[in-house]
């Protein structure tokens, strides 16, 4: 079964504004992961986030990490045409490493 | 450096073959895991290892599917007489320790008919 849910499960967007999806969990959890998947592609690797920490840059990424409300949220600024792709939060608990995935929110950067 | 490898790319069957995938991690990684991802969803996960030991293995689907890291490195996923249903992309990743960033590979999207 799958423990992440993204929301919204789609974005569409003007290039050069801002889109924020988020990521809601049910268990407790040793770290959260945020993937990119481009038109069915391969998963690249954006941010991982531990459940000690609140926020994390990197580049035009913010990812934040709330563990009372269970939620992720990821903040990519001023989007791009090559930020078009599928966003994916997976989450890691501490008995095991293994990641469950949510089913992604779609993002679409009009030109 | 090199990332995550999977070969072969594509694998189209026919039913009741059995298929083996391979996965060469990234080097010197720990944690290797296998995922499977239906269209449109995100990857559900299959088993994973430290080394050469299959820690949890609670995600292969059934008695047909079988996994081995002989060395700690290569890992190869078996899946015997393939039904359609077994259709799906086969995702590989590596972790350089278990709670660390993991990266996958570009997968083998392998095809029953």
């Amino acid at each position: 079964s799958q423990q992440g849910e993204e929301d919204p499960q789609a974005l569409s967007i003007q290039e050069g504004e801002n889109a924020t999806m988020n990521c809601s969990y049910k268990t407790s959890i040793n770290n959260l992961q945020w993937y990119r998947q481009n038109s069915g592609r391969g998963l690249v690797h954006l941010i991982l986030i531990r459940s000690n920490e609140r926020e994390k840059h990197s580049g035009r990424l913010r990812v934040t990490l709330d563990t009372s409300k269970k939620s992720s949220s990821l903040l990519i600024t001023a989007s791009r045409a090559a930020d078009t792709a599928s966003y994916f939060c997976a989450t890691a608990t501490s008995n095991d490493y293994k990641l469950s995935f949510g089913a992604g929110t779609t993002v679409t950067v009009r030109a | 450096g090199a990332g995550v490898s999977q070969s072969p790319r594509y694998k189209v069957t026919k039913r009741g073959q059995d298929v083996a995938l391979r996965c060469d991690p990234i080097s010197g990684h720990v944690s290797l895991y296998w995922y499977r991802q239906a269209l449109g969803q995100g990857p559900e996960f299959l088993t994973y290892f430290n080394y050469e030991a299959q820690q949890d293995k609670s995600g292969l689907p059934n008695d047909r599917f079988s996994a081995e890291r002989p060395e700690g490195s290569i890992s190869t996923l078996t899946i015997q007489r393939t039904e359609q249903r077994d259709s799906a992309m086969y995702r590989c990743a590596s972790s350089a320790h278990p709670s660390d960033e993991q990266y996958f590979g570009p997968g083998t999207r392998l095809t029953v008919t």
